[in-house]
């Protein structure tokens, strides 16, 4: 059964720091990943989709890479801001599993000013 | 503007009085998925449907109920509720035909916080 493991489970930084949030799995068979941001008392916003014949993806100041081989997934936050703080996600989905996406915990990120 | 809504946003019932939770979509979405968060557990996939009249089981199905009469509607109905089923629930959606929703974004309503004493 697929499992998808995130560390950090919480990360602090100073604001205009990079940071790198780390995602991994352990079918490496999987048809996509995607990161996601929720906020407090929200549902989840998709903030990349990176399909399994991709190395990365980049949106802004985001840039999340896959490696499929090794089961790990990278989310690159650069120069980050207070209003970056919120939890991440990211979610696997493997095909031959009966269609499901299978989620990490999370890393609860706080930017402080 | 473009969203999933849930309805309600909180509920708070007793073990085995019926109720069902609301998910519409207003952008045409083929896909439709109902999941669960719990702490320590993260999302879990409950059912999904890949179009109208098509539904399948996700990881954590039993004790729950779905359909998919219209495109724009997925109700999750809880039958008999327990207060294992007390969660914060999440309707999400996707565009695309077949397996190319599975590479579009999901889209998540703003979940529904449920308690079952």
């Amino acid at each position: 059964k697929q499992e998808v493991t995130q560390i950090p489970a919480a990360l602090s930084v100073p604001e205009g720091e990079n940071l790198v949030l780390n995602c991994s799995f352990t079918d490496s068979a999987i048809y996509n990943l995607q990161w996601f941001r929720q906020d407090p008392g929200k549902g989840l916003t998709s903030l990349l989709l990176i399909q399994s014949s991709q190395r990365e993806q980049t949106s802004g100041r985001l840039n999340a890479s896959l490696d499929k081989s090794s089961g790990r997934s990278t989310l690159y936050i650069a120069a980050s801001q207070p209003g970056d703080s919120a939890t991440y996600l990211c979610a696997v989905l493997v095909l031959s599993a009966g269609n499901m996406l299978t989620f990490g915990g999370g890393t609860r990120l706080m930017v402080k000013p | 503007e473009a969203q999933v809504t849930q309805n309600p946003r909180y509920l708070i019932t007793v073990t085995g009085k019926k109720l069902t939770v609301t998910c519409s979509q207003n952008m045409n979405h083929e896909y439709m998925s109902w999941y669960r968060q719990d702490p320590g557990l993260g999302l879990r996939q409950i059912y999904y449907s890949m179009n109208v009249e098509v539904t399948d089981k996700g990881d954590v199905p039993e004790g729950y109920k779905v359909s998919r009469k219209e495109k724009r509607n997925f109700p999750l109905i809880l039958e008999s509720p327990s207060p294992n089923q007390t969660s914060l629930y999440f309707c999400a959606s996707s565009s695309g035909h077949g397996t190319g929703s599975y590479n579009s974004p999901l889209h998540f309503g703003n979940g529904t916080r449920l308690t079952v004493t």
